[in-house]
């Protein structure tokens, strides 16, 4: 079935420093969501991208769809303290019913 | 506001016992999810019902139960036949989306424990 793997499973940076997320999937899918989850809450949605290629920004988040449409990406300029948390993407392939979700990111602020 | 509404906060099961879980929405989305989350792992689909008096199974299906009678509600049992039922119970609500995924509104979760 549809695999949808996310990697790092965490990443401990300095405040200020940037932080990446990847997810990578074993098929084409035909959009992906992005989700935060800051510790001992629930999931939030981000953004959804669609098309092949496209780009999205949200001030200091940079989200990408890659150009097959299996990969993606997630990108934190300048981190902060308010970036604490779980970072997730979930996508569907062409041929399924539900989202599959990754693992999950964990970023880490170090003090 | 409107929202998802998720009870009780943290819930002890005892062996053999069947325990619900509730999910109230006020969104009035069409589509409802259950989830399970364990350390460390994203969120698992348990069942997912599109719209009322109608659900489907999801990956995890085996050992809980759900209703849909109404298009508010949504509820979770977890019976006697799930072994390992110690997680992190989430709900999620969202629009119909046809192609194009909505995105999905989450509760604040239940936290189930065994005794």
């Amino acid at each position: 079935g549809q695999q949808v793997m996310q990697i790092p499973q965490y990443q401990h940076v300095q405040e200020g420093e940037d932080f990446t997320t990847y997810c990578n999937s074993s098929t084409t899918l035909s959009n992906i969501q992005w989700y935060k989850q800051r510790p001992g809450g629930h999931p939030v949605f981000l953004i959804q991208l669609v098309k092949s290629g496209e780009v999205k920004k949200q001030k200091r988040l940079t989200f990408q769809f890659g150009e097959a449409k299996k990969n993606s990406s997630l990108h934190i300029t300048a981190t902060q303290t308010t970036d604490v948390g779980t970072y997730f993407c979930a996508g569907r392939g062409d041929s399924n019913y539900q989202l599959i979700w990754g693992a999950g990111t964990k970023l880490i602020i170090k003090p | 506001d409107g929202g998802i509404t998720q009870s009780p906060k943290y819930l002890f099961r005892k062996e053999g016992q069947n325990v619900t879980l509730s999910c109230e929405q006020n969104l009035n989305h069409d589509a409802m999810y259950w989830y399970r989350q364990d350390p460390g792992q994203g969120l698992r689909l348990i069942y997912y019902s599109q719209i009322v008096n109608d659900f489907q199974k999801g990956d995890i299906a085996e050992g809980y139960s759900v209703s849909r009678e109404k298009k508010e509600s949504f509820p979770l049992t977890v019976t006697s036949a799930q072994k390992n039922p110690t997680a992190f119970y989430l709900c999620a609500s969202s629009r119909q989306g046809g192609f194009v995924d909505q995105p999905q509104h989450f509760g604040d979760g239940t936290r189930l424990s065994i005794l």
